[in-house]
């Protein structure tokens, strides 16, 4: 079993619509969790750090983490074509230690 | 401020050649890690400097690769030799150390190394 699950998708929403991306984790040890944004033959670009449990807000994009349930979310509102990329979520139990990637979901938002 | 750099972008060889793939981390980054992806599988971790030291190498798949990271600058990937299965994407990412509740790894372009 993989320690973090990630629905590779894809997924195709309207412009305007808002995105639900999420990942499951199984080792509690985590404290730290990123999502990362990649477009195609690029490397992945951080978007937004939460450490432990809570919200973040950066504009557009918001990132939740649920420890109980070992669940994390990103929320895209108003989502625009320049947002279609892959969404990687990542963790990691220290704050300089080896990340654990998600498989990442395709995302792609049409005109 | 200049970002990760990786050379080369791509990199076609032959099973048994070998490859050397290079990385310069942002100017003043004390961390450095490698990371793979293969297709069609997630980012893996390779390993993690700190300076010229290995932090933490269990990631590397086999002693067919090596990593050095002289006078705690750029680093080097070596692959020697390759295999089939070594085909993927090679990532470097590099973060500033920071005592506090921090950890942002910024990531270069990668190589796409192909191996035939």
């Amino acid at each position: 079993q993989k320690e973090v699950e990630q629905d590779p998708g894809p997924l195709s929403v309207p412009e305007g619509a808002i995105v639900s991306l999420n990942c499951t984790y199984s080792n509690s040890a985590f404290q730290y969790f990123m999502w990362y944004r990649q477009y195609s033959r690029k490397g992945p670009e951080l978007l937004m750090y939460t450490y432990s449990s809570g919200n973040k807000e950066d504009g557009r994009f918001t990132a939740q983490v649920d420890k109980s349930s070992k669940y994390i979310s990103l929320f895209i509102r108003d989502s625009q074509p320049s947002d279609s990329a892959t969404y990687l979520c990542a963790m990691t139990p220290s704050n300089t230690g080896k990340l654990i990637f998600g498989q990442g979901t395709t995302l792609q938002v049409k005109p | 401020e200049a970002g990760v750099t990786q050379f080369p972008s791509h990199s076609v060889i032959e099973k048994g050649q070998t490859v050397t793939l290079r990385c310069d981390p942002i100017s003043g980054h004390d961390n450095l890690y490698w990371y793979r992806r293969v297709m069609g599988k997630e980012i893996k971790f390779l390993l993690h400097f700190v300076k010229e030291s290995k932090q933490d190498e269990s990631g590397m798949p086999n002693n067919r690769f090596l990593a050095e990271r002289t006078g705690g600058t750029y680093s080097t990937l070596k692959v020697q030799p390759a295999e089939l299965e070594d085909s993927g994407v090679y990532f470097c990412a590099s973060s500033r150390f920071n005592p506090g509740p921090t950890h942002e790894q910024y990531f270069g372009p990668g190589t796409r190394l192909t191996v035939t």
